[in-house]
């Protein structure tokens, strides 16, 4: 069954950095583009930054763009984020899911509280 | 940037049938995805390309996408679909990106 585990989230001040990790089993991690999202309390989905298979091509959403750093290690099946200069708006559950165009297995999310 | 549009709620009653629908400027044109998301709980893809359902969701829920509409039709709700439903496009623009619907609260009466 695939399996998608986020960890490293917490309670940060305002500045701050975060890392974010998502480690993936029972697929073929090396093969698998890969997704975060976000979802600020009681609202809706929004989407964070994508990683192509091999890693080469990336996106990020415009609210995290020049703040963010999304990373794969596929010889420990992980995905990681770098959230650097973190906002108070930055707070949500992070999900990491596999694919890009369509997300078809997500994790739990790990909950990421920016405040002072 | 592409922007999509639920509405904010929909409400039926058990065993009739429920439509969600998803505006986005010549959608049509695009692929899309519908997630449902229970509370407290992570989403799950329960539509994907238009029409096509993953292995493990059940025939009543079907898609279709035409014009500047694309819509989820659940058949025969039963409590168990009360939800959370966004649907979602890949966009290919100026830059790329993933985006989100709203997201439609169905509550079956």
């Amino acid at each position: 069954e695939v399996q998608l585990v986020e960890s490293g989230g917490g309670l940060v001040q305002p500045g701050e950095s975060l890392r974010l990790s998502c480690t993936a089993s029972a697929f073929s991690f090396s093969s698998s583009e890969m997704t975060w999202v976000r979802q600020a309390p009681g609202k809706g989905l929004e989407w964070v930054s994508y990683i192509s298979s091999g890693g080469g091509t990336i996106y990020y959403g415009d609210s995290v763009k020049g703040r963010f750093t999304i990373s794969r290690d596929s010889a420990k099946n992980s995905l990681s984020l770098q959230m650097n200069s973190l906002r108070v708006e930055d707070t949500a559950i992070y999900y990491c899911a596999r694919g890009g165009s369509k997300l078809d297995h997500w994790g739990q999310g790990t909950l990421v509280t920016v405040s002072s | 940037s592409f922007v999509l549009t639920q509405p904010p709620s929909v409400s039926v009653a058990p065993g009739k049938t429920a439509r969600l629908t998803c505006g986005g400027n010549n959608i049509g044109s695009k692929s899309v995805n519908w997630y449902q998301q229970k509370p407290g709980q992570a989403p799950v893809l329960v539509i994907y390309y238009d029409s096509d359902r993953p292995s493990g969701t059940p025939e009543r829920f079907s898609g279709s996408n035409s014009g500047n509409t694309a819509t989820l039709t659940i058949s025969r709700v039963d409590a168990g679909d009360e939800a959370d439903y966004y649907c979602q496009v890949w966009h290919s623009g100026n830059d790329h990106s993933v985006v989100f619907g709203g997201g439609t609260k169905l509550t079956v009466l």
